[in-house]
């Protein structure tokens, strides 16, 4: 089980908001303690790889629509796409550094556009 | 172009072993730490390891310490990871990246390379 949980899944119809969270445990696997301010979302689609879509919370890579953004609350991070799409289905991974220098993942959200 | 291609998957027994490649081209990547993320079939992301711009910091997840290697060789641009003692568990998409920025998010990905571990 991973130290940062994630909805398994969350749906929306086309032009609407949603919100996907991230949650960390106040200790990783291990003992490590998670850092919140540098999460980042990845967006993946069945059979490609991953695409960074957010990172250090709320920035966005070049090229990332302003659909997209992030933000944190105490041990929760959230990536909220506005919008919908039905190119924006797909899986949603949250990561997180920690306090050992390694990254972890969150388990996963499958995003449905209705 | 900018991109990252892995080689070196393939079928292997439980207990073997297998080296993974990673070519960048597009851009000079001895000023990066770089990584590896791996997919098991139909399951979550898993981060595996990253290695620093002069291989002087490596980091693996936890219990894959002593089994995975991470390697680089900026000559060459490249980025390597040697895993050995392999289990069925170990099956899966393994994914190149580019770690770029605060807590090394990963900016650019590889296609990845299959790894399956059966007998």
């Amino acid at each position: 089980q991973s130290a940062l949980t994630q909805s398994a899944s969350v749906a929306g119809s086309p032009g609407q908001s949603i919100t996907i969270s991230c949650t960390g445990s106040s200790n990783a696997a291990g003992g490590y303690k998670l850092d919140f301010d540098l999460v980042s979302w990845y967006q993946q689609h069945p059979g490609k790889a991953p695409k960074l879509m957010i990172y250090e919370v709320n920035k966005r890579p070049p090229g990332v629509s302003n659909r997209f953004s992030g933000s944190k609350s105490g041990n929760t991070a959230s990536l909220t796409i506005s919008g919908l799409r039905p190119d924006d289905e797909g899986h949603y991974y949250c990561s997180s550094f920690t306090s050992a220098s390694t990254v972890l993942f969150g388990g996963g959200t499958e995003l449905t556009v209705l | 172009d900018v991109q990252l291609v892995e080689s070196g998957g393939g079928l292997v027994k439980p207990g073997g072993s297998l080296r993974l490649s990673c070519a960048a081209s597009g851009f000079d990547l001895s000023d990066l730490s770089m990584g590896w993320v791996r997919q098991a079939p139909g399951k979550g992301l898993e981060w595996v390891s990253s290695i620093s711009p002069t291989s002087s910091h490596k980091y693996y997840e936890d219990s894959l310490k002593g089994r995975f290697t991470v390697s680089r060789d900026n000559a060459k641009n490249s980025l390597y990871l040697q895993l050995n003692g392999l289990r069925g568990d170990d099956t899966g998409v393994y994914f190149c990246g580019r770690e770029n920025g605060g807590g090394r998010p990963t900016d650019l990905w590889g296609q990845g390379t299959l790894v399956i571990v059966s007998s």
